[in-house]
C-alpha cells in the first residue's frame, strides 16, 4: 500500500513569515498534486509536479518533486492570512487510477 | 474544468435512517470518486463509481453500508445507511482529469455534504 506522510500537521505562523511543508513516501508516484482546502469547500487543486528534481512556482508558492519521485515541498514565502487552510499532498497509486491523500497541514497564518 | 454540484450540502440526521447524496457534474466524465473526510482529518477513498457496473469500493468499505449508483456518466450517489455518530463526515463527490483518455490523476471535488448524525 503506497503511503504519503505529510508534516507537519499544523502550522500556526505569523504574517509575513516563511514556512515549508513536506510530503514523504517510501514508494515511487508518476506524480504529486497538491491541494488547498478551505472551510466548506472542496480541496482545489494547486500545482502538479511530475518530473523528478522539478520545480515550480505559483506566486509565492514553490513546489518541488524529489529527484527519486517519492518526495515533495511546498514553500510559501511571506505568508498572508489568506494562506490559511489545509494543505494537501496527494499522489496517483503506480499503474492505477486511484488518487491517494497525505494527512494534510492545516495553516493559521495570523495578521 | 468540471462544475461539481453535491446535495444535500449539509444535514442531521438521526441513528438509524439513511440518506443519500447526489452528485452532478457538467459534463461527462470517466473516473467518479466518493471520498469521506472525517472532521479535522485527511481524505479517504470509499469506493470509485463505475458506470454501467457495481461500485469497487476501498478496504473498509462496504456496500451494504454504502451503496453507490452511476447510472450515467454525469450524475452518481452514495447512500450512508443505518446511520451511526461515527458516520458523522464531509462526503466528497470528486471527477478526475483527463487528457486524451490518459487519467492525469489531478482531480475535481463538489463543495461536499457535510452530516451530522445524533
Amino acid at each position: 500500500t503506497q503511503l504519503l506522510e505529510q508534516s507537519p500537521q499544523f502550522l500556526s505562523i505569523q504574517e509575513g513569515e516563511n514556512l515549508t511543508v513536506y510530503c514523504n513516501s517510501s514508494s515511487v508516484f508518476s506524480s504529486l498534486q497538491w491541494y488547498r482546502q478551505e472551510p466548506g469547500e472542496g480541496p482545489v487543486l494547486l500545482v502538479t509536479v511530475v518530473t523528478g528534481g522539478e520545480v515550480k512556482k505559483l506566486k509565492r508558492l514553490t513546489f518541488q518533486f524529489g529527484d527519486a519521485r517519492k518526495d515533495s515541498s511546498l514553500h510559501i514565502t511571506a505568508a498572508q492570512p489568506g494562506d490559511t487552510g489545509l494543505y494537501l499532498c496527494a499522489g496517483r497509486n503506480t499503474g492505477g487510477f486511484k488518487t491517494i491523500f497525505g494527512a494534510g497541514t492545516r495553516l493559521f497564518v495570523k495578521a | 474544468s468540471a462544475v461539481i454540484s453535491q446535495k444535500p450540502s449539509r444535514d442531521i440526521c438521526q441513528r438509524g435512517t439513511s440518506l443519500t447524496i447526489q452528485c452532478q457534474v457538467d459534463s461527462q466524465v470517466t473516473m467518479m470518486f466518493w471520498y469521506r473526510q472525517q472532521p479535522g482529518q485527511s481524505l479517504t477513498l470509499i469506493a470509485t463509481a463505475n458506470q454501467g457496473s457495481e461500485a469497487t469500493y476501498e478496504s473498509g468499505f462496504v456496500i451494504d453500508k454504502f451503496p453507490i449508483s452511476r447510472p450515467n456518466l454525469t450524475f452518481s450517489t452514495l447512500t450512508v445507511s443505518n446511520m451511526s455518530p461515527e458516520d458523522s463526515s464531509i462526503y466528497l463527490c470528486s471527477v478526475a482529469r483527463t487528457s486524451g483518455d490518459a487519467n492525469t490523476g489531478e482531480l475535481f471535488f463538489g463543495e461536499g455534504s457535510r452530516l451530522t448524525v445524533l
